[in-house]
């Protein structure tokens, strides 16, 4: 099955740096990537999400970039703010998502964010 | 509307009880999904239910058991829990058409005493 790699497990930033959590996947034929932030006692939030047949995607502050020859994506945040402080976590979806894989998102393991003011 | 809905909020049982956790979308979504999530971990799926039937169990307890009544509705039976079901239970959904967004609901906390 799929196995997806997330690092670093914590980050720390300055206000206004960048941040960058990067992961890897083992299955070649995942096609979707999702990113998620999840706040303290808050519920996943879905933030930027990448197909394999793209290389790039953008939302203001956030991208993700995706690598398929080399199985890893990541996330950017550039100008960082407190309220970016959160758990985040990339999941990839498997290809063959017949009945019996759809919706059979596998996770990494998170990246605690703490953005100092 | 992006909102999945989730009651109750929180939830306190005994090892003896039964109860049920449920789950609530209204935008046509056709798979359902129910996550258990331990603190500083990863949601970890357990069920996944598209056009009402079950699709996928995580060979997940007996002691859970799900149902989906309808396709806005999704449950979770509770029954003869241990202290180590203790967790946030988390209900996603998607379209179930192509597109594999999935929305997560705000989740119910479990303490299993």
């Amino acid at each position: 099955g799929e196995n997806v790699e997330q690092h670093p497990s914590t980050l720390s930033v300055q206000e206004g740096d960048s941040a960058v959590i990067k992961c890897t996947y083992s299955d070649s034929a995942s096609n979707y990537f999702p990113w998620y932030k999840q706040e303290l006692g808050k519920r996943p939030q879905l933030i930027i999400d990448i197909r394999s047949n793209v290389g790039e995607k953008k939302d203001q502050r956030i991208a993700v970039t995706l690598n398929k020859t080399a199985k890893h994506f990541s996330l950017h945040i550039t100008e960082t703010q407190p309220e970016d402080s959160a758990v985040y976590f990339c999941a990839a979806h498997p290809g063959n998502a017949g009945g019996t894989s759809y919706g059979k998102l596998t996770f990494g393991q998170g990246t605690i964010l703490t953005v100092h003011p | 509307d992006t909102e999945v809905t989730q009651t109750p909020k929180h939830l306190v049982m005994g090892m003896t009880n039964k109860k049920s956790l449920k789950c609530e979308q209204h935008m046509g979504h056709r798979a359902m999904y129910w996550y258990k999530q331990k603190a500083k971990k990863p949601p970890e799926l357990m069920f996944v239910y598209s056009y009402e039937k079950l699709s996928i169990n995580e060979s997940v307890p007996s002691r859970f058991s799900p149902e989906c009544p309808n396709s806005s509705l999704l449950n979770l039976h509770l029954h003869a829990l241990q202290p180590e079901d203790s967790a946030l239970y988390l209900c996603a959904s998607s379209s179930n058409r192509g597109f594999y967004e999935q929305y997560f609901g705000p989740g119910t906390r479990l303490t299993v005493t």
